[in-house]
């Protein structure tokens, strides 16, 4: 079975700080992909970043970077210099086997 | 490109009462998703087809859900009869067909949800 877990449930920072979302998961398959979505207030799920288990490669996209150790199960996400527009939700999702399971979700609280 | 619609936004009834919600995924995606996301939790999975066929309704509470996807375009949730508990947020999604080789195959696009209230 997969699982994702989100171990913080609301992080608050200030406004040009950075904030780091951990990732943790489970699963058996050996090929799958890792993704990581945000939820604004308006409710619909957008699509950030998607990684394959055969890329642990970290990259940088724009304010967005992320972690992936497949060592230690983990895929963790970096907001840099935040803005106010970043609160939102943000939730780890696990693909493999055809099915896309989330995390509970991080809540960000970005104080300007 | 138009995104996934979805229909009523907001819904309130009372228990026992019935609700369909419906959805148009983007044009092109052959697979299309259901899921239900309780206040303060992620959304989990209801079922998913394949153009109009199945492929996973496991986590569907067959008693009262049902969902149908007639010539694998829009498809219609329905709860009958509805209980407090299903009080939550109905998400569609949409992607490529499963298998594609495409690089975006398995990135879900997600409509705005219909958020249903039982009372």
């Amino acid at each position: 079975a997969q699982k994702v877990t989100q171990a913080q449930t609301e992080i608050s920072v200030v406004e040009k700080e950075d904030v780091t979302l951990d990732c943790v998961y489970e699963t058996r398959d050996t090929t799958y992909y890792l993704f990581w979505y945000k939820q604004p207030p308006s409710g619909e799920l957008v699509f950030l970043i998607r990684r394959n288990s055969f890329d642990e490669q970290n990259e940088i996209s724009g304010r967005y970077s992320w972690n992936f150790q497949k060592s230690t199960s983990s895929f963790n996400f970096t907001i840099t210099a935040s803005q106010v527009v970043d609160s939102a939700v943000y939730f780890c999702a696990l693909y493999g086997n055809n099915r896309l399971a989330f995390g509970k979700g991080n809540q960000v609280v970005v104080i300007p | 490109e138009a995104g996934v619609a979805q229909s009523p936004r907001y819904k309130i009834i009372e228990k026992r009462q019935s609700v369909a919600f419906w959805c148009n995924p983007i044009s092109g995606h052959a697979t299309l998703y259901w899921y239900q996301q309780i206040l303060g939790q992620g959304p989990k999975l209801l079922i998913q087809f394949q153009n109009n066929g199945v492929v996973d309704d496991s986590q569907l509470p067959k008693d009262r859900f049902s969902a149908e996807r007639l010539k694998g375009v829009d498809s219609t949730l329905k709860i009958q009869p509805a209980k407090l508990e299903d009080s939550a947020v109905y998400l569609c999604a949409s992607s490529l067909e499963l298998g594609s080789l495409s690089s975006g195959a398995n990135v879900l696009t997600f409509g705005a949800g219909s958020r249903l209230t039982v009372l």
